[in-house]
């Protein structure tokens, strides 16, 4: 089973900082099959990112992935008030498709 | 449009058995492999289960393989999840989802509204 570990747990930033999410695997994540979802308190997950770096459709350009192999980056370059969620990466690519225990973005 | 809406939770008791489903429309269920993830209260995302778009091919997570069964009805265009032996840490949302053709190499874009399954005597 590939392992996710997101850091950090929580990050405190301000609206119009720029938020920083990291994701490592504990094994290659097969062709980049990384994917970043967000969550607000009581909606299912939303798609963000896919492919490492390939954004879901309507979703705003100030959300950027990157990283390959077993290291990985979401980037939100200037928060916006909506943007305070919990974020998760998965990876897709092996079963069993593990999750990260999640990053909680939080108004500072 | 795409919809994905689950049935089937409610309160069990330990030990106990429950079949979740997961009715799909607004798109060719038969093309795409399907998924059920699971969120126990106040904590992270857990995939549970998936299975190919014809049903030959089955995988579980770790923690529920040989006590849940996924399964779908391409006739009827609805997932399931038999769930039995349930103990009280499957206590959870269970949500229904849809990825791409193959069950792994596909992202998940389409969530159904979750089902609240509580294990509890």
């Amino acid at each position: 089973e590939i392992v996710l570990t997101q850091s950090p747990g929580t990050l405190s930033l301000s609206p119009g900082e720029r938020a920083t999410l990291s994701c490592r695997a504990s094994q290659s994540v097969s062709s980049n099959y990384l994917a970043w979802f967000q969550q607000k308190p009581g909606q299912a997950p939303r798609l963000l990112i896919y492919g490492s770096s390939s954004r879901a459709t309507g979703i705003p350009d100030r959300f950027s992935g990157s990283g390959s192999g077993t290291d990985f980056t979401l980037t939100i370059s200037r928060l916006g008030p909506e943007d305070f969620a919990v974020y998760y990466c998965q990876q897709y690519g092996r079963s069993p498709q593990t999750f990260g225990q999640g990053t909680k973005v939080e108004i500072k | 449009q795409v919809q994905l809406v689950e049935s089937g939770g409610g309160v069990v008791q330990p030990a106990r058995s429950l079949r979740l489903s997961c009715a799909a429309s607004g798109f060719t269920f038969i093309s795409y492999a399907m998924h059920w993830v699971r969120q126990a209260p106040g904590k992270g995302l857990e995939w549970v289960a998936g299975i190919s778009y014809d049903g030959s091919t089955k995988y579980y997570g770790d923690t529920v393989r040989g006590r849940f069964t996924i399964s779908r009805d391409n006739s009827k265009n609805t997932l399931y999840l038999q769930m039995d032996s349930l103990r009280a840490e499957d206590t959870a949302v269970y949500y229904c989802v849809r990825s791409g053709p193959v069950i792994e190499g596909s992202f998940y874009v389409y969530w159904g509204q979750g089902t609240l399954v509580t294990v509890s005597s």
